[in-house]
């Protein structure tokens, strides 16, 4: 069965650096689009960036864009969040979501979710 | 393109018929998917492409709509549906979600 585990949260001071990553399992990794998806504490969910099944398109939400890079390693299926100049309201449960293999995306499968908290 | 949901949250009893309503800001032709998720856990898919049903996912379970005007339908609501509910646009990127409906006993 799918499976999606992300790791690498955690608590991180504003201004710094993380990188999250989600490793997959049970499906054919480099024939799917990747998702992470975010949810700040207590609402509700928020896209935050697209890769396509080869890597080579990339889409990003616009509060993210510029701070944050979405990476795919096919030969080790996993996906990879590089977030750069955190901010307090980048604090999250970030979930890694599968997309399906067409051009309009929906997440099939999801992990569990990391948490990242921002603080000082 | 931004997604309204309504109602916030509701309040219903077992075996209730639950209508949720989801209102693009644009037309997203049949482009729309419903999630549910409980306390503490990952959403869960339940519908694709407006009206299908994912794999797995009860029967008692419907979408329909088309254009602007979509509708998440729970017939004779069961304990393990109080949940949060969300609409999503498939689109255009950036991909968007409604903001919850909260079913609630």
């Amino acid at each position: 069965q799918v499976q999606l585990v992300e790791s690498g949260g955690g608590v991180v001071q504003p201004g710094r650096s993380l990188r999250l990553s989600c490793a997959a399992s049970g499906f054919t990794f480099n024939t799917h689009g990747m998702h992470w998806v975010r949810q700040a504490p207590g609402k509700g969910l928020e896209w935050v960036a697209a890769i396509s099944y080869d890597g080579n398109d990339k889409y990003y939400v616009d509060s993210v864009g510029g701070r944050f890079t979405i990476s795919r390693d096919n030969s080790k299926n996993t996906l990879y969040l590089q977030m750069n100049s955190l901010r307090p309201e980048d604090t999250a449960v970030y979930y890694c979501a599968q997309g399906v293999p067409r051009a309009t995306q929906y997440f099939q499968h999801w992990g569990q979710g990391t948490l990242l908290t921002v603080s000082s | 393109i931004q997604l309204t949901q309504s109602p916030s949250s509701l309040s219903a009893s077992v075996g209730d018929r639950v209508t949720i309503t989801c209102r693009p800001s644009q037309g997203i032709s049949n482009y729309l998917a419903w999630y549910q998720q409980k306390p503490g856990k990952a959403p869960k898919l339940l519908i694709y492409d407006v009206s299908t049903l994912q794999s797995g996912v009860p029967s008692r379970f419907s979408g329909s709509g088309s254009g602007t005007d979509f509708t998440l339908t729970i017939t004779s609501l069961q304990p393990e549906d109080f949940a949060t509910y969300y609409c999503q646009q498939l689109i255009n990127y950036p991909l968007t979600f409604g903001g919850g409906t909260k079913v609630e006993i």
